[in-house]
């Protein structure tokens, strides 16, 4: 089965960019998803296809990936958007997550 | 919008049966994929598997020895059983709805989730 390997945590000043990586030898064959959740809440779809983000998602979340590594970018980072953050894929028989990285806004 | 609710006890017992459902409102469950992902305490997201509206069903290999997800269309609610429990059952377990398709490349994810439940195995 496939591999998801994100950085437990990430730490960023507000205003700075944060990125968080997921790793996964399947990734170049197959989309990339990302979830937003915070505590409380139900998750959220923040990138979707790898790099396409849903009606409603601020501009300032972005989806990159390259060869074996996706990466979601947070440009100008404000404290609202500490949470954790979920990588994902599916191919045709499961899905996959990420182990998750919490962001903390210093 | 849709919107998705869990239910179901917050405490199972050690080799005991979990079930729990999941309401959707503001829309139908018809013509969507319906899921069941959970993540243990300190853990990353698992997902457990899914179901179409029509009543066919993908579970993660891992569980599928103990999972079942079934669909009640008339109440537009789905369930999940998962048998034979044990403390590394403990998690939140949220519902959610997928979306997919597989004509060209493959894509599936899930747009809208539930806030979830916590489930504690313990006697």
């Amino acid at each position: 089965s496939h591999e998801l390997t994100q950085p437990p945590s990430v730490s960023v000043s507000p205003g700075q960019t944060a990125r968080i990586t997921c790793s996964g030898d399947a990734l170049p064959k197959h989309y990339a998803y990302w979830y937003q959740h915070k505590p409380g809440q139900a998750p959220v779809l923040i990138i979707y296809k790898d790099s396409e983000r849903p009606s409603g998602i601020p501009e300032r979340f972005s989806g990159s990936t390259s060869g074996t590594t996706v990466t979601l970018t947070i440009s100008g980072v404000q404290a609202e958007d500490e949470a954790d953050y979920h990588c994902q894929l599916a191919d045709s028989r499961s899905v996959v997550f990420g182990g998750g990285t919490k962001l903390t806004v210093l | 919008q849709v919107q998705l609710q869990e239910s179901g006890p917050g405490v199972v017992e050690p080799s005991e049966t979990l079930s729990l459902s999941c309401t959707v409102s503001g829309g139908s469950i018809s013509g969507d994929y319906w899921n069941w992902i959970r993540q243990p305490p300190g853990k990353g997201m698992e997902w457990i598997g899914f179901i179409y509206y029509t009543g066919s069903t993908n579970y993660n290999a891992s569980l599928k020895s103990r999972v079942t997800i079934s669909v009640d269309r008339s109440r537009d609610q789905f369930s999940l059983k998962l048998t034979s429990v044990t403390a590394a059952d403990t998690a939140m377990y949220f519902c959610a709805r997928g979306t997919g398709a597989s004509s060209g490349v493959y894509y599936y994810y899930m747009d809208v989730w539930g806030k979830g439940t916590t489930v504690t195995v313990s006697s």
